[in-house]
């Protein structure tokens, strides 16, 4: 079955202690993502990947590390969490041409940083 | 850079009523705008898009109309259902990123 998988689904941490959510996905898609869902803010995209070895930018990249070592893999890391990192985040992949594609995401985690 | 804005913010209407969520964008260089569906403790999930090429484009109740002049474009349903009751977000690329808009609670009362 084609799916973008993300663990964990939900994690309560203590500021600072590192932690990473994983993001794989199975269609060799070669755009991935994520986003960080707030109420009444949408979904803000936070580092974008076009390929593997090549990461970019979102529009809230501030406290976050992404990587793209393989195709399939794209983990988020946070090195020191803070409050305001509490969260909804998703993962999402797409064919070649990324932004312009059908983004398909997956199940989200939510994340408590206490 | 880029700028989605997405309104209303929240759209009550009675079940067979139709809905309409207008998003405007900033950057002309746009051309390509999905409309996503999250259901209540879902993922978001792509149900229609439009590319620049078109200015209209159905899907059996679902319609996207785009206006690239007026840099708008904007979700119809018609004869809305209880099913239909979610949060839509609008999108709009700037070169590799996606911005979307801040979403819709649509509420469809039986």
């Amino acid at each position: 079955e084609a799916q973008v998988t993300q663990n964990p689904r939900y994690l309560i941490t203590v500021t600072g202690k590192k932690l990473t959510v994983t993001c794989s996905q199975n269609m060799n898609h070669e755009y991935m993502s994520w986003y960080r869902q707030d109420p009444g803010l949408g979904l803000r995209q936070i580092y974008y990947s076009m390929n593997v070895e090549v990461t970019d930018k979102g529009d809230v990249p501030e406290g976050y590390k992404v990587s793209r070592k393989e195709k399939r893999n794209f983990p988020l890391i946070l090195e020191s969490p803070s409050p305001n990192q509490t969260s909804l985040y998703f993962c999402a992949s797409s064919l070649a041409g990324g932004a312009k594609n059908i983004q398909y995401f997956g199940a989200g985690t939510r994340l408590s940083v206490l | 850079g880029e700028n989605v804005e997405q309104h209303p913010s929240t759209l009550s209407v009675q079940e067979g009523d139709s809905a309409v969520i207008k998003c405007t964008y900033s950057d002309s260089a746009s051309n390509y705008f999905p409309w996503y569906k999250q259901e209540l403790g879902k993922r978001p999930q792509l149900i229609i898009d439009i590319r620049s090429n078109v200015g209209e484009k159905k899907d059996q109740r679902i319609a996207v109309t785009l206006n690239k002049t007026a840099k708008h474009f904007s979700l119809h349903i018609t004869e809305t259902q209880p099913e239909d009751s979610a949060v839509y977000f609008c999108a709009a690329p700037q070169a590799g990123k996606l911005i979307f808009g801040q979403g819709t609670e649509l509420s469809v009362k039986p």
